[in-house]
């Protein structure tokens, strides 16, 4: 596609909830980042894919969290048992490989009532 | 461990000045900086590159400059206009490490 797509763009779920939050990278690009950013702060590093492994997952922030990637494709990052603190917006990038140009979307806004 | 930061959190200019924002980062082994854009509500925009083996790097209205004796990164914007307000981070990537490495950000605000 010509850029990379997150779908929900919102999403609002109660307090114990899963979710699934879904990236298409730019066609082409074998390395993919989550990122995670609360509100007003910065971009905190989740977990890393080039291709379908995950060389880096040291910024997952507990093993409620998950993130799988096929096909050297779409991502997916799964929330287990939704926390308030988990309310943030979640950020996907693609690049070509890593140390070149990351592109962003536009995020997953995620609110956990 | 490494960091990312960038000095000063807020930033006014006035419409038409230059602008400068800076960023210091403390891991010498990064090869690789990106500057990026981020408006309210929107994922952050790529603006310029730039690696470790050049000092100056300019794209369309901006510039990058990197000095790596003192660690030091910028970004300046020409004649900044209302559309350059956003907060602005700087990123860098190490061949070790995979990971971009995001600073606190600068909130840019350009007075009419």
């Amino acid at each position: 596609g010509a850029g990379v797509s997150q779908s929900p763009s919102n999403k609002v779920t109660e307090k114990g909830k899963d979710v699934e939050l879904r990236c298409d990278p730019i066609s082409g690009h074998t390395a993919l980042y989550w990122y995670r950013q609360s509100l007003g702060q910065g971009l905190e590093f989740l977990i890393y894919f080039q291709g379908n492994s995950a060389p880096d997952k040291s910024g997952l922030p507990s093993d409620r969290f998950s993130a799988e990637r096929t096909g050297g494709s779409v991502s997916t990052l799964t929330i287990q048992r939704t926390q308030q603190e988990d309310s943030a917006v979640y950020l996907c990038a693609s690049s070509l490989n890593y140390n070149t140009e990351a592109f962003f979307g536009q995020g997953t806004r995620l609110t956990v009532v | 461990g490494e960091s990312v930061g960038l000095h000063l959190p807020t930033l006014s200019v006035q419409e038409g000045d230059n602008s400068i924002i800076n960023c210091a980062y403390s891991n010498s082994a990064s090869d690789y900086f990106i500057w990026y854009k981020q408006e309210s509500g929107k994922g952050p925009q790529f603006i310029i590159d730039i690696r470790s083996n050049m000092d100056k790097r300019q794209g369309q209205r901006v510039t990058v400059l990197l000095n790596k004796t003192v660690k030091h990164l910028s970004l300046q914007i020409a004649a900044t206009q209302p559309g350059d307000s956003a907060v602005y981070f700087c990123a860098e990537n190490s061949a070790s490490d995979y990971k971009l490495s995001f600073g606190a950000g600068t909130t840019v605000t350009v007075r009419a």
